[in-house]
């Protein structure tokens, strides 16, 4: 079956940067985008942006331009996301989810990745 | 970008219980919403696509309708692992947008 399975928590410090990583199977890795959304602490759902695995081209939210990149490793089907310039508002659980183009929505997802910016 | 208003915030029912949860596009958008589930330290799960269409292995107590700008989730005879958090996510353009999020609690 469909899985995608995230890295484990992070630790880390303001104006630092953090890898979180996204292993997928049960499917071909590059037919797929893979996506990320965060959750801050007690807040909505927000789109961060998505990488295509086939070509490795992504597109970030206008709030994340410029400090985000995703990529990937087709070798061993996994998708990272990296986040620079860290604050405290980037406190959040991150996910990434596997979006379906044809019918628009994101079928399968990681159990999260939680991600804690302290000094 | 396209805003999605979703209501109530929050919701006390009891098992057994029918919850409806609505969601707002500020722009058209066909049929392109997607309704998820929410609990803590769990992976997401899709409920709703297509605005009605229930994803595989979702129970039939959930339903969805709508169209346009105005959107319903709807979960009949509340069952006591339905207590989430429930959002709304239109699929029509870019950047994907997500509904604030309801959380059903127990009564």
């Amino acid at each position: 079956q469909v899985q995608l399975v995230q890295s484990g928590f992070e630790v880390t410090k303001p104006g630092a940067s953090v890898r979180v990583s996204c292993k997928t199977s049960g499917y071909t890795f590059t037919e797929y985008y893979i996506h990320w959304v965060r959750q801050a602490p007690g807040q909505g759902l927000e789109w961060v942006g998505r990488v295509n695995p086939l070509s490795g081209a992504a597109n970030y939210a206008q709030q994340f331009q410029g400090r985000v990149s995703m990529t990937r490793d087709t070798s061993i089907s996994t998708v990272y996301m990296e986040l620079h310039s860290l604050t405290s508002d980037d406190t959040a659980l991150f996910f990434c989810a596997r979006h379906d183009l044809r019918l628009r929505m994101f079928d399968s997802w990681g159990q999260g990745t939680l991600v804690t910016v302290s000094s | 970008d396209i805003q999605m208003t979703q209501s109530p915030s929050s919701v006390s029912a009891s098992v057994g219980d029918r919850v409806t949860i609505t969601c707002r596009a500020s722009h058209r958008i066909s049929n392109w919403l997607a309704w998820y589930q929410l609990r803590p330290g769990k992976a997401p799960n899709l409920l709703i696509y297509g605005s009605s269409t229930l994803q595989s292995g979702v129970p039939s107590r959930f339903s969805g309708s709508g169209s346009g700008t105005d959107f319903t989730l709807t979960i009949n005879n509340l069952q006591p692992e339905d207590f989430a958090t429930y959002f709304c996510q239109q699929g029509s353009s870019f950047p994907l947008t997500f509904g604030g999020g309801t959380k059903v609690e127990i009564k």
